[in-house]
């Protein structure tokens, strides 16, 4: 059974920028579709960019390039990197798989996901 | 635009059919999944490509598709069934994810 969970700071200063990072357990990174997802009350679920485990990538235009995901496939590990934080960015943010190796596939697997409150 | 509305509010009565629409100028010929979220857990699929059901999904939830529209039935409502619903898809113009904004289904 694959595990997700997230970890990082849960409180960051405003201007500053979130690292997270999602470990995977009882699999690996290879050959799926990883996604970061956010959820405010304001904005419910907010895709905020994928990586496949080749390093290819796509994010968010919302986000205005702020976003960064990267994988480590040795560790197993998903990060990302969001700058110049306001409090727009106050969410739960998840970190969640594919089914199956294609990028239209349903995000099946999710991390618990951790809260992130961005202070001024 | 990169929108996919829901109706915000679903309320029926146990028993009953919960219809729940997504619609958005992205849907056309994308693969649709459904996603139920309870308060404090991460979204579950229960839908996933329009109709198919992971195998944890009762066979009272089913998916549809047309057009623009894609569609969550749920029959024969339990109060257990009480949660966020979400629709969700993969954009082939755009290589972007999309959400919509999320129903909430409540038994009466």
């Amino acid at each position: 059974q694959v595990l997700l969970q997230e970890s990082g700071p849960g409180l960051v200063k405003s201007s500053e920028t979130l690292s997270l990072t999602c470990d995977v357990s009882g699999g690996s990174i290879g050959g799926y579709y990883w996604s970061w997802i956010r959820q405010s009350p304001a904005k419910g679920l907010e895709w905020i960019g994928y990586i496949f485990s080749d390093g290819s990538s796509n994010y968010n235009p919302s986000l205005h390039s702020r976003a960064t995901i990267s994988v480590d496939p040795p560790r197993d590990q998903l990060s990302l990197k969001l700058t110049s934080l306001t409090n727009a960015d106050t969410a739960v943010y998840y970190c969640a798989r594919t089914g199956r190796a294609v990028v239209s596939g349903p995000l099946n697997i999710w991390g618990q996901g951790l809260p992130v409150t961005v202070t001024s | 635009s990169d929108v996919l509305t829901q109706p915000p509010t679903v309320s029926v009565a146990p028993g009953q059919t919960a219809t729940i629409t997504c619609e958005g100028n992205n849907i056309g010929t994308a693969n649709v999944h459904w996603y139920q979220q309870k308060p404090g857990q991460a979204p579950v699929v229960v839908v996933f490509d329009d109709s198919a059901r992971p195998s944890g999904t009762r066979d009272r939830f089913s998916g549809s598709h047309s057009g623009n529209t894609a569609t969550l039935t749920i029959n024969r409502v339990e109060a257990g069934d009480e949660a966020d619903y979400y629709c969700q898809l993969w954009d082939g113009n755009t290589d972007h994810y999309l959400f919509g904004t999320g129903t909430r289904v409540t038994v009466l």
